[in-house]
């Protein structure tokens, strides 16, 4: 059964970079035929989708973040990340990382999500 | 972007009654490609219907997806304990892919 894992620091400071990782278990993300993907909550809002990338190395982000984040892949270790660069206190949320049929969705399993709050 | 709005924002019943989840786009949606995810508290998203009306592998018969264009629905039938929680619309036919807001069924 596929399972995936956030982990990373819980607390990030202003302006600092968050650096998210999602270690896929259960099957492998190269050669797969499927996307995978970030996405997130903050608190009180929708949830959001951050960015994903194809197998084959494709990458895909949300217009409202590409300037700040990078998704990349790890083969060798199963495991892919997010970073997301000069974070505040609106990139407070629960963050998820999830395997996609497509680019930007439909999203299935996901991880049980991290909470990562930005604040000195 | 493609904003949905859900309503009801929370929907009060009883075990063994009928939810009925309303998803509307602001604009129509490509191929109807809405998705329906459950959220637990505590546990990871579970993705229930893609295409607007499949059901993912696994998710009860009870739970019925249904809609086109603009107007899409979900409907829970015969609650059961565990089908109490926040539901999400998702649509992934423009970029960027979008959420709406959720709609809460509470016992």
């Amino acid at each position: 059964q596929l399972q995936l894992q956030e982990s990373g620091p819980n607390l990030v400071q202003p302006s600092e970079t968050l650096s998210l990782t999602c270690t896929v278990s259960g099957g492998y993300i190269s050669n797969s035929g499927f996307y995978w993907g970030w996405l997130r909550q903050p608190p009180g809002k929708p949830l959001e989708w951050i960015a994903s990338f194809y197998y084959t190395g494709n990458t895909y982000y949300s217009p409202s973040l590409r300037s700040r984040a990078n998704i990349y892949l790890d083969s060798f270790q199963n495991e892919f990340s997010l970073t997301l660069r000069s974070v505040s206190a609106a990139d407070t949320a629960v963050y998820y990382c999830a395997r996609g049929y497509y680019a930007e969705g439909w999203f299935g399993p996901w991880g049980q999500g991290t909470l990562v709050t930005v604040s000195s | 972007e493609v904003v949905l709005t859900q309503s009801p924002g929370t929907l009060s019943l009883s075990p063994g009654e009928r939810a009925t989840l309303s998803c509307r786009a602001s604009q129509s949606i490509t191929n109807n490609f809405l998705a329906w995810y459950q959220m637990r508290p505590g546990q990871a998203p579970s993705l229930l219907i893609s295409g607007a009306s499949t059901r993912a592998a696994g998710v009860p018969a009870r739970f019925t997806g249904r809609g086109s264009g603009t107007d899409f629905t979900l409907t829970i039938n015969r609650l059961e304990p565990e089908d109490f929680a926040l539901y999400y619309c998702q649509q992934y036919g423009s970029s960027p892919g979008t959420f709406g807001q959720g709609t809460k069924v509470e016992i």
